[in-house]
């Protein structure tokens, strides 16, 4: 089974500072996509960043960063400067070669930006 | 910028009433995608379309219907809705292409609550 699990239902973080959003996945494909999509509160889901399993070098976009650990089948998203925009929902998903077009997303981590 | 359109924000409908959820896309893609999203259970696939009048089967498919008779218009159908049909439905597309440019582009989503 396609599974994605997001252990932290709500973190939150102080402006400015750095949080971590845990994301671990489970397949047994070796060809495979990793995402992050961030919902605003009423606002559509987009996306933040996204890694490509066979690349070794993490994904970075501005603030965003992640750290993938291909073995450990782990996938987290580091947002750095937090700032009261992020407050948002995130979901980690992920993609096969061999699932074609179908995502398989995690539960979300709903972020709290603290002024 | 790619755009998924979605007809309504909210609807509210009775028990037993047939239900039409509507969704367009601009961009041209070949796939389309509806999800149920509820709190705590994270995006589950209800029924995707990588095709005009195709379409496939995803989790939760027991009590949807979909239609497709163009490129850029996906409908989800509830035949007959029940209580337990109360929630947030999002679409998406995506781009038949492979590798990371694959990604899913989402409208902002419909609340529909039976009463």
């Amino acid at each position: 089974a396609q599974t994605v699990t997001q252990s932290q239902p709500e973190m939150s973080v102080q402006e400015a500072e750095t949080v971590t959003l845990s994301c671990t996945y489970d397949t047994s494909e070796s060809d495979y996509y990793l995402f992050w999509y961030k919902q605003p509160p009423s606002r559509q889901m987009i996306l933040v960043i996204r890694q490509e399993a066979y690349k070794q070098q993490n994904a970075t976009e501005n603030r965003f960063s992640v750290n993938f650990q291909k073995a450990a089948k782990s996938f987290s998203l580091k947002i750095s400067d937090s700032q009261l925009g992020d407050a948002a929902m995130y979901f980690c998903a992920y993609r096969t070669r061999n699932t074609g077009n179908q995502f398989y997303f995690g539960t979300g981590t709903s972020l709290t930006v603290i002024p | 910028d790619v755009k998924v359109t979605q007809s309504s924000r909210y609807l509210v409908k009775r028990t037993g009433e047939k239900v039409f959820l509507e969704c367009v896309q601009d961009m041209d893609h070949e796939n389309m995608f509806w999800y149920r999203q509820d709190p705590g259970l994270g995006l589950r696939l209800i029924y995707f379309s990588y095709d005009v009048k195709m379409k496939e089967k995803g989790d939760i498919p027991e009590g949807y219907s979909v239609s497709r008779e163009k490129k850029e218009r996906f409908s989800l159908i509830l035949e007959s809705a029940s209580t337990n049909q109360t929630s947030m439905y999002l679409c998406a597309s995506s781009p038949l292409v492979t590798g990371g440019k694959n990604i899913q582009y989402f409208g902002a989503g419909t609340r529909l609550s039976v009463l």
